[in-house]
């Protein structure tokens, strides 16, 4: 199993510019989210899935759109990218009411 | 809403010796879990350990053991015999188990643990 992936490892986008953040699993976890992480301020969820068709929000859903359409992928869109923004983003995945899978993270700048 | 509060910004131990690392949370829930996470410098976060709330007996995996009371709401990690490679942040997380809703890891801002030679 690969377990969690994530694609990009780095990126670096201008201000106003759009990108989706890839995550995929091979395990068959129903649950996935998408977190970011800045200095000093451990991990915020930003969205949530529960399963294939169902998203939800988390604590800073703000200029972050998602969609659940597998069970095995769950892409993390920045609609307009703003300098805050800039940070690490990681994806996990999930049985219910397991223990939590992180991918590698990707590191965000936005200028 | 549950909340995590680690309250060691930073810690250092010597090689070989014992350290302990502090983790508080609020919550009114009675069915929840308890983890350490721990990011090294690679930024993986890598899952140390796991406590199950209803169970009364501290979780061990080897070096690394938890002190869990939960009248007091405190789950400390204890790692023994430190090596160079436990340098890291650490992380203490709260999720909250439910039959029908969301399923939300709290996180705590984090301890960074350095292991001098």
């Amino acid at each position: 199993n690969a377990g969690v992936t994530q694609t990009p490892k780095f990126q670096v986008l201008k201000t106003g510019q759009s990108m989706t953040l890839q995550c995929a699993q091979d395990m068959n976890h129903e649950y996935m989210s998408w977190y970011r992480q800045d200095p000093g301020m451990g991990l915020r969820l930003i969205h949530y899935s529960v399963g294939a068709g169902i998203t939800d929000q988390g604590e800073v859903p703000n200029g972050y759109n998602v969609s659940r359409s597998t069970t095995e992928d769950f892409p993390l869109r920045l609609l307009s990218a703003a300098p805050s923004q800039t940070s690490v983003y990681f994806c996990a995945s999930s049985y219910w009411g397991d223990t939590q899978y992180f991918g590698p993270g990707t590191r965000l700048t936005v200028l | 809403a549950q909340t995590v509060t680690q309250s060691q910004p930073e810690m250092s131990v010597q090689e070989a010796e014992t350290v302990t690392l502090s983790c508080t949370y609020d919550t009114s829930e009675s069915n929840y879990y308890l983890f350490w996470y721990k990011q090294p410098p690679s930024r993986q976060m890598i899952l140390v350990i796991r406590q199950e709330a209803y169970k009364q007996q501290n979780a061990t995996e080897n070096r690394f053991s938890v002190n869990f009371q939960k009248a007091a709401k405190s789950f400390s990690l204890k790692i023994s015999d430190s090596q160079l490679g436990d340098t890291a942040m650490y992380f203490c997380a709260f999720v909250r188990i439910t039959q029908g809703g969301s399923e939300k890891l709290v996180f705590g801002k984090g301890t960074k643990l350095t292991v001098n030679p």
